[in-house]
């Protein structure tokens, strides 16, 4: 089963607007970490925002927040105020327990439409 | 404080070649990992290393891909022989501790290309 789940391909929102990006994971781990990184045209990976499973409040980054829905095993990515600038691929990553690696999604293309 | 480093950030190798990717991490980080992005999909781990000890080598192929990092220098991945279905974006990533909420910081890629 995959580890993590991403499946929104691609998606389009207007300039300004609120913007949902979905990531579902999966783990029998008690002792997790969520990550979220934007891949912008230019090739690096740029982290956003970090959700602990043991976390009782959603993160919040700025513009970013991420939608910690523990039961469900979701962790979906809020964008607020969507700029130009945020057109760019999102990976939704899962580190378990004390594991080294991190798992990814095979991540959304965001495109904002001015 | 300069970001992970990673040289070069393009490479061709042409089929049966050797390709050899470089890694500085962060200032003050000992573990670094590589990771692979094959075109249209997420990265997936090959590696974990920290000075001169791999760690876990659990997404690593098991023929032609080897991993190194020294007491002193950067973190070398070694591709042998490469062939076509090597070509892809090898992301190095280093942190200061390992696990827990410690996040992953990425340098750009190399981008290869096996002609």
């Amino acid at each position: 089963a995959q580890k993590i789940t991403q499946t929104q391909p691609g998606m389009f929102v207007q300039e300004k607007e609120a913007v949902t990006l979905d990531c579902t994971y999966d783990t029998s781990d008690q002792s997790y970490g969520l990550f979220w990184y934007k891949q912008p045209s230019s090739g690096e990976m740029i982290f956003l925002i970090y959700q602990g499973s043991y976390d009782e409040q959603n993160a919040t980054e700025g513009r970013y927040s991420l939608n910690f829905q523990k039961a469900r095993k979701s962790a979906n990515l809020v964008i607020s105020a969507s700029q130009l600038g945020d057109s760019a691929m999102y990976f939704c990553a899962m580190r378990e327990g004390t594991g080294n690696q991190f798992y990814f999604g095979t991540g959304t293309s965001l495109t904002v439409i001015p | 404080n300069a970001g992970v480093m990673q040289n070069p950030r393009h490479l061709v190798r042409r089929r049966g070649q050797e390709a050899r990717l470089r890694c500085s991490p962060m200032k003050g980080h000992s573990h670094v990992y590589w990771y692979r992005q094959l075109p249209e999909e997420g990265l997936k781990f090959m590696v974990y290393l920290q000075k001169e000890n791999i760690i876990d080598e659990s997404g690593m192929p098991k023929e032609r891909f080897s991993a190194e990092f020294p007491k002193e220098g950067p973190s070398i991945l070694r591709i042998q022989q490469v062939v076509r279905g090597d070509s892809a974006a090898y992301f190095c990533a280093s942190s200061p501790l390992a696990g827990g909420r410690n996040e992953q910081f990425f340098g750009p890629g190399t981008r290869l290309t096996v002609l």
